[in-house]
């Protein structure tokens, strides 16, 4: 069955650290993958996504992801974190027909 | 470009009267619209996917005479929660596709129900 795994429920570090929120999925094919923010009662906002190419994609606000088909992962990084960013983080992939799978999320709060 | 919008942005409704929510592409064609729910501190739930002009397609355990999807244009979508419970209460958001087939949905910002 497909499936998205986020590990990490809560993550916290301090501003101008960097952070990476992991996400592991499960699925025959080529996965399509994409991570998403949502702040506090707001929809979601897209950060990037995977469909093909290279494996390490720049995203908006600083971010990027890996894909690593080997370890059925694609990680999210950003090498300074700022106090903006604190959110809920969802991972998703998308499913053979155009659904989306998401994660349970993982809440990342900064210190300042 | 790809704004989705959502109407209301907050309702509170007393127990059995039914509530309905719109989803709208403002800048763009949706053929396929997806509903999902949002309980506290969870992930997002789909319930159903539409496409314009056909009977929506509902997720297995999703009551479809309970949530009523319609997708009449390409613009416009809406749910009606019928003789909602306080068990309804939660976050609705909506998503939008551009094409038929496209791996990419554009989320709305979401409605919050509560039933009283």
């Amino acid at each position: 069955a497909q499936s998205v795994t986020q590990p990490d429920i809560h993550i916290t570090v301090s501003e101008g650290a960097s952070l990476e929120l992991r996400c592991n999925y499960s699925y025959g094919a080529t996965p399509y993958l994409f991570w998403y923010v949502q702040s506090p009662g707001q929809g979601l906002q897209l950060l990037l996504k995977y469909f093909s190419g290279d494996t390490l994609v720049q995203g908006i606000k600083g971010f990027e992801a890996e894909f690593k088909r080997s370890q059925s992962s694609f990680n999210l990084r950003k090498p300074s974190v700022h106090w903006s960013d604190a959110a809920e983080y969802f991972c998703a992939v998308g499913s053979g027909t155009y659904k989306y799978i998401f994660g349970t999320g993982t809440r990342l709060k900064v210190l300042a | 470009g790809a704004v989705v919008s959502q109407h209301p942005s907050w309702v509170i409704c007393k127990s059995g009267t039914s509530v309905k929510i719109e989803c709208r592409s403002l800048d763009f064609q949706a053929t396929t619209m997806f509903w999902y729910r949002q309980f506290p501190k969870q992930s997002l739930m789909l319930m159903a996917t539409s496409n314009e002009g056909s009977k929506a397609t509902y997720e297995q355990g999703v009551e479809k005479d309970k949530f009523l999807i319609n997708h009449a244009s390409l613009t416009l979508s809406t749910l009606t929660v019928t003789s909602a419970h306080p068990e309804d209460s939660s976050f609705y958001i909506c998503s939008a596709s551009v094409e038929y087939g496209s791996y990419e949905q554009y989320f709305g910002p979401g409605t919050r129900l509560t039933v009283t």
